[in-house]
C-alpha cells in the first residue's frame, strides 16, 4: 500500500508568479485535504476535495483553487503569490470525509516565494 | 466554533522522565481529538486519536491521552522519553459542524526536547 505522496519536494518562485503542487493519495482514499503550514505555526486548512467536488473551504483568498481527478490526486494551485504564501503545504488522504477517519499526511512542498 | 490551545510552546525533560505536553479544547460539538508528531523534514504521523469511545486513549511509541470533558482537555503523556521523541507535536481537533468535512483545526504546536 502506497502512502500519500507530493510533489515537488521544494519549489523556490517570485512574487507574482503561480504555481501548482500536486498530491497523490493513498490507494482506497476518496479525500483530499490541503493544508499550509508557514514556519512555526501549527497547520491550516485549505480546502478539502470528496470525489471531485470542493468540500470545505478555510479562510484563503480565490487566488488558492484546487482539482481532485478521477483517480483522487489533486492539485493546489497559487496565482498571483504574494511573500506570505511561503510554506510548507500539506496534502492528507482519508477513507471519507468526516470527523472520524484519520487523516494521512504526506511529507509536504516547502515554497519559497522571494 | 472548535479550537485548540497548546498550554506550552517548549517543553524539555531529561531521557527516562516523564513526558507532559497539554492541550485544553473547545467545542460546540462532542470532538474528535488527535495528536499529531511531527519530526523535522517529515510528514505528520497519528499519535493517538479520541472518537467518543474510552477517555483513556493508548497511542503509537508509548504515548497515551486522556479526555476529561468537565477540564476540556486532552493531555499528552508518555511515563518515559526517549532521545527519538523529540520532535514537533500538534494537539488537534476535527471539525464536526454542519460541513462535516472533518477538517483538522491545529494547535501552535508544542516543541519537545529531550536532554540525555
Amino acid at each position: 500500500e502506497t502512502g500519500v505522496t507530493q510533489s515537488p519536494t521544494h519549489l523556490i518562485k517570485t512574487r507574482g508568479q503561480q504555481v501548482t503542487l500536486r498530491c497523490s493519495s493513498q490507494s482506497g482514499h476518496n479525500t483530499v485535504s490541503w493544508y499550509q503550514q508557514a514556519l512555526g505555526q501549527g497547520p491550516q486548512f485549505i480546502f478539502q476535495y470528496y470525489r471531485e467536488e470542493e468540500n470545505g473551504r478555510g479562510n484563503f483568498p480565490p487566488r488558492f483553487s484546487g482539482l481532485q481527478f478521477p483517480n483522487y490526486s489533486s492539485e493546489l494551485n497559487v496565482n498571483a503569490l504574494e511573500l506570505d504564501d511561503s510554506a510548507l503545504y500539506l496534502c492528507a488522504s482519508s477513507l471519507v470525509a468526516d470527523s472520524y477517519n484519520e487523516q494521512f499526511f504526506g511529507p509536504g512542498t516547502r515554497l519559497t516565494v522571494l | 466554533a472548535q479550537s485548540v490551545t497548546q498550554l506550552d510552546s517548549h517543553v524539555s525533560v531529561s531521557e527516562g522522565t516523564p513526558v507532559l505536553l497539554r492541550c485544553n479544547y473547545s467545542s460546540s460539538y462532542s470532538p474528535s481529538l488527535f495528536w499529531y508528531v511531527q519530526h523535522p523534514n517529515k510528514g505528520l504521523q497519528l499519535l493517538l486519536k479520541y472518537t467518543s469511545a474510552a477517555t483513556l486513549v493508548k497511542g503509537i511509541n508509548g504515548f497515551e491521552a486522556e479526555f476529561k470533558k468537565s477540564e476540556t482537555s486532552f493531555h499528552l503523556t508518555k511515563p518515559s522519553a526517549h532521545m527519538s521523541d523529540a520532535a514537533e507535536y500538534f494537539c488537534v481537533v476535527s471539525d464536526r459542524g454542519s460541513s462535516n468535512t472533518g477538517k483538522l483545526i491545529f494547535g501552535q504546536g508544542t516543541t519537545l526536547q529531550v536532554k540525555p
